[in-house]
């Protein structure tokens, strides 16, 4: 069956930088790619960007370019997505999603002096 | 401001039923993309209710049921039970953005 398995919970200093992983199992990762999702606290859902597992072509929210990278590693099956220089409101939850049907279970980044 | 419009909360007794509209735009819903609807329950991620407009993942009760015309799209939630209380989200693909784009979400009250 399909699964999506994130990385756990972080604490990041503002100006720091976080990079969770995504891995991925029961299909072939290179046939989708991967959305990432985050959620701040009491908010709703904020699509942050997409890549393709395939050749690693990349699209990004217009509000995160320059601060957000995501890469895979084909080997491992595993997608990752950096933030770069945080800030308070950068503290949400993150999931990854390699369609509509599959998220992952969430990572808690929270980014607090 | 999220770019697909939703209501922020909806209400119904037990047993009856409750609409909740998502309404988007020429680059996306009206650009004849698909609405998806995910329920959300505190702490948990999106669970997907309905893909592709109208169509139920298997498990999904079949109380659940969306529809879609022009620019904006539906959710149905009939017979409502106290378990159906949770945040309700749209979700389509936008043309101009190159990417996902959510309504604000919906919180549905069992009263």
């Amino acid at each position: 069956q399909v699964q999506l398995v994130q990385s756990g919970a972080e604490v990041k200093r503002p100006g720091a930088s976080v990079k969770v992983s995504c891995k991925a199992s029961g299909y072939t990762f290179t046939s989708y790619g991967i959305n990432w999702v985050r959620q701040a606290p009491g908010q709703g859902l904020e699509w942050m960007g997409w890549i393709s597992a395939y050749n690693g072509n990349t699209n990004y929210a217009q509000k995160l370019q320059g601060r957000v990278t995501m890469t895979t590693d084909t080997s491992s099956s595993t997608a990752y997505m950096e933030l770069g220089s945080l800030r308070s409101d950068d503290t949400a939850v993150y999931y990854c999603a390699r369609d509509h049907h599959y998220w992952g279970q969430g990572t808690l980044v929270t980014v607090s002096s | 401001q999220s770019v697909l419009t939703q209501p922020p909360s909806v209400s119904g007794a037990p047993g009856q039923r409750v609409t909740i509209s998502c309404t988007g735009s020429s680059s996306n819903v009206g650009a004849r993309y698909d609405v998806h609807w995910y329920q959300q329950l505190p702490g948990t991620a999106p669970k997907l209710l309905i893909f592709g407009n109208n169509n139920r993942p298997s498990g999904v009760p079949d109380r659940f049921s969306g529809s879609k015309s022009g620019t904006s799209a539906s959710l149905a939630v009939s017979g409502l039970q106290a378990e159906d209380e949770a945040d309700y989200y749209c979700q389509s693909y936008d043309i101009s953005l190159s990417g996902w784009v959510f309504g604000g979400g919906t919180k549905l009250t069992v009263l």
